[in-house]
């Protein structure tokens, strides 16, 4: 089955860039989804399609895709951004198709 | 505005059985896919299963044969049955909207129900 691997954690200061990879086989020929998970509450969306945004998503919240590297980048870091992103495919040729990462904790110092 | 109110986790002890609800309003129900994803204590996410809107149903290796996914489009509501239970089936238990043309992805996502199976 396929696997999506993302480091257990990333830190940036505010009003920096943080950048999560999602590494997956040639995943870059996929569409790769991103949530972002607060303490506490359900998983939010916040970019679709590699890098389409949701309504209510700021622009600091983008996407990129490529190779075997799909990339979250979140500009000018806020306190709030600090949660769990997860990115996410879905394998239509297989038999349980739903694939998350492991999950990325981005701490802001 | 879409919301999904799951319920029907509880306390159960191993080899037992639940069934899970996610009451669904604010859009089309009969017309989108519908997913659960669960998350055990401390970990990450995990998708269990998906059901889509003719009714085609796909389930994670991890539950297939004990969990089944069904939805009533006359009640807007989906279901997960499961069986079998087993102390890593503990997690919160969320449902998701699924949407998409080629790749699914999850708009929408309940508060989420906790099963928490121990004997």
């Amino acid at each position: 089955s396929y696997v999506l691997t993302q480091p257990p954690s990333v830190s940036v200061a505010p009003g920096l860039t943080a950048t999560i990879p999602c590494g997956g086989n040639n995943i870059g020929s996929k569409s790769v989804h991103w949530y972002q998970q607060r303490p506490g509450q359900a998983p939010v969306l916040v970019v679709y399609d590699n890098s389409d945004r949701p309504s209510g998503i700021p622009e600091r919240f983008s996407g990129s895709n490529s190779g075997n590297t799909a990339t979250l980048t979140i500009s000018t870091v806020e306190d709030g951004d600090e949660a769990d992103y997860y990115c996410q495919v879905w394998e239509n040729t297989s038999d349980h198709p739903g694939v998350f990462g492991g999950g990325t904790k981005l701490t802001v110092l | 505005e879409v919301q999904l109110l799951e319920s029907g986790g509880g306390l159960i002890q191993p080899g037992g059985s639940l069934r899970l609800s996610c009451a669904a309003s604010g859009f089309a129900f009969g017309t989108y896919a519908m997913s659960w994803v669960r998350q055990a204590p401390g970990k990450g996410l995990e998708w269990v299963s998906t059901v889509g809107s003719g009714g085609t149903r796909y389930y994670a290796d991890s539950v297939k044969g004990r969990f089944t996914v069904s939805r009533d489009n006359s009640k807007n509501t989906l279901y997960l049955q499961m069986n079998t239970l087993r102390a890593d089936d503990t997690a919160v238990y969320y449902c998701a909207k699924a949407r998409g043309m080629i790749s699914w992805r999850f708009d929408y996502w309940g508060q989420g129900t906790l099963v928490a199976v121990s004997s």
